[in-house]
C-alpha cells in the first residue's frame, strides 16, 4: 500500500526542547516538502528537497531544520528557536519534475507546546 | 493584502444543494489553479486542477477559472454529507512546483442531512 506516513500523530514539546517529526514515503517520489498549517493562514512552506542530500528553505524556515539522507525519508526538527511551534505539520511528496497529479500529502502531525 | 483570498466560512448548506466556493488572487503570473479537500485532522487531497482559464468538470465537481477577474470557483452539485470538509484553493506560477504553491486559508463546508 503506497503512501506517506507521518509520526507521531500528536507531539508535545516542552519549552527549550528540540523535537523531530518523521515523514516517510514509499512512492519512490523524488521531491518532499514540509508545510505548516495554522488556523486562518492556510499552508505555508517550511522546507523542500528535490534530491537526496539537498534541500532548500521555504517561506518560513526560521526555527526549523531538515535532513534528506534517504530518498524515502525527510524528517523535520522543530528547534527551540521556533517560538510559536504549535501548529499542524504536513509532509508532501511528488515526482521530480513536480506535477499536480503525483502530489500526495501525509496525514499530518499536530504539535502542541506544554 | 494576501496574494490569495478565500472566505473562511463556515458555510452550511442542506444536502442536495449546489455549493459555490471561491478564491480571488492578485498575482497575474499564476497559471495552475488547484482545489484540495481536507477532512478534519487529515492531510489535504487533490480534488481538481485547471491550467490557465476555463472550466473543468469531474462528476459533481466543476472548477472555473476567470483570469481576467483573477477569480476561481469550485461548484459542487447534489452536495452530500460526505462533502463536509475544508476546501483549500492553491495556485502556482508557470511551472507546477510546491516551492511556488500559494494556498488560500480554506473554507469549512458542512452539508446538513
Amino acid at each position: 500500500d503506497g503512501g506517506i506516513t507521518q509520526s507521531p500523530k500528536y507531539l508535545f514539546r516542552k519549552e527549550g526542547q528540540n523535537v523531530t517529526l518523521s515523514c516517510e514515503q514509499n512512492l519512490n517520489h523524488d521531491a518532499m516538502y514540509w508545510y505548516r498549517q495554522d488556523p486562518g493562514q492556510g499552508l505555508r512552506l517550511i522546507y523542500y528537497s528535490q534530491i537526496v542530500n539537498d534541500f532548500q528553505k521555504g517561506d518560513i524556515a526560521e526555527g526549523y531544520s531538515v535532513s534528506r539522507e534517504k530518498k524515502e525519508s525527510f524528517p523535520l526538527t522543530v528547534t527551540s528557536a521556533q517560538k510559536n511551534p504549535t501548529a499542524f505539520y504536513l509532509c508532501a511528496s511528488t515526482l521530480d519534475p513536480p506535477s499536480v497529479e503525483t502530489q500526495y500529502f501525509g496525514p499530518g502531525t499536530r504539535l502542541l507546546v506544554l | 493584502q494576501k496574494e490569495v483570498e478565500q472566505d473562511p466560512g463556515p458555510l452550511s448548506v442542506p444536502e442536495g444543494a449546489i455549493v459555490s466556493l471561491n478564491c480571488t488572487y492578485s498575482n497575474s503570473a499564476f497559471q495552475y489553479f488547484m482545489w484540495y479537500r481536507q477532512y478534519s485532522r487529515k492531510g489535504p487531497e487533490l480534488l481538481m486542477y485547471t491550467y490557465s482559464s476555463g472550466n473543468k468538470e469531474d462528476g459533481r465537481f466543476t472548477a472555473q477559472v476567470d483570469k481576467s477577474s483573477k477569480y476561481i470557483s469550485l461548484f459542487i452539485r447534489d452536495s452530500q454529507p460526505s462533502d463536509s470538509a475544508t476546501y483549500l484553493c492553491a495556485m502556482s506560477q508557470e511551472g507546477f512546483g510546491n516551492e511556488k504553491l500559494t494556498f488560500g486559508t480554506g473554507t469549512r463546508l458542512t452539508i446538513i442531512p
